[in-house]
């Protein structure tokens, strides 16, 4: 079936990029979404890929995909303090559903 | 962006009670609604599929006499915990996906509520 595999932790300095990786098993998968979450709170959609698409950037976010490989990262530019956050990757399959990755905790320290 | 607001943030209730949460679309018309249950550290487990009108379609393992799904309308939907158990504690998460032309695009999601069960 359907899988998409995240690293659980990722740790940097405040002020440095940190990306975020995400490999995915499910072709046909349309969208590709990148998802925040913070303690005790919902899903924030931070941005989305279709694709078709390479790469695509808005504002300190950036998303590459590789088709070939299966594979999607989120780069999060001068990372913040109020970055640290759940980061989960999900790609919606021919049936509509959105199948999540287990979610990579990024903690940002000052 | 489409905001979803989801109905209460917090619930506590006694064991063998029944709970209602509301996720409601404010700003769209959604046909499609889910209902997501998410266990500490851990990542979001679809239990159903609402489609306005009709009946919800249940993942696998989700038991749909415990949890009833109502989509009465293209900006409601409703889950209740019927007779719950200190098992059924958890965060509970709606997402509303909003009709682009014929394509549903992008999944909004409430703020999720904690069920806590005692």
């Amino acid at each position: 079936g359907e899988d998409v595999e995240q690293s659980l932790f990722l740790s940097v300095r405040e002020g440095d990029s940190s990306v975020i990786n995400c490999t995915y098993t499910d072709s046909s998968s349309t969208y590709l979404y990148w998802y925040k979450q913070e303690p005790g709170a919902g899903l924030q959609l931070l941005t989305y890929i279709f694709s078709n698409m390479d790469m695509k950037q808005d504002q300190r976010l950036t998303v590459l995909l590789n088709k070939k490989d299966k594979h999607l990262s989120l780069r999060i530019a001068d990372t913040q303090t109020g970055d640290s956050a759940i980061y989960f990757c999900a790609g919606k399959n021919q049936g509509g559903k959105l199948i999540f990755g287990q979610g990579t905790e990024l903690s940002v320290k000052p | 962006g489409a905001v979803v607001s989801q109905h209460p943030s917090r619930v506590i209730c006694k064991s063998g009670t029944s709970v209602k949460i509301e996720c409601r679309s404010l700003d769209f018309q959604a046909t499609t609604m889910f209902w997501y249950r998410q266990f500490p550290k851990q990542s979001l487990m679809l239990m159903a599929t609402s489609n306005e009108g009709s009946k919800a379609t249940y993942e696998q393992g989700v038991e749909k006499d415990k949890f009833l799904i109502n989509h009465a309308s293209l900006t409601l939907s409703t889950l209740t915990v019927t007779s719950a158990h200190p098992e059924d504690s958890s965060f509970y998460i709606c997402s509303a996906s909003r009709l682009e032309g014929s394509r549903n695009t992008e999944a909004f999601f409430g703020q999720g509520t904690r069920l806590t069960v005692v």
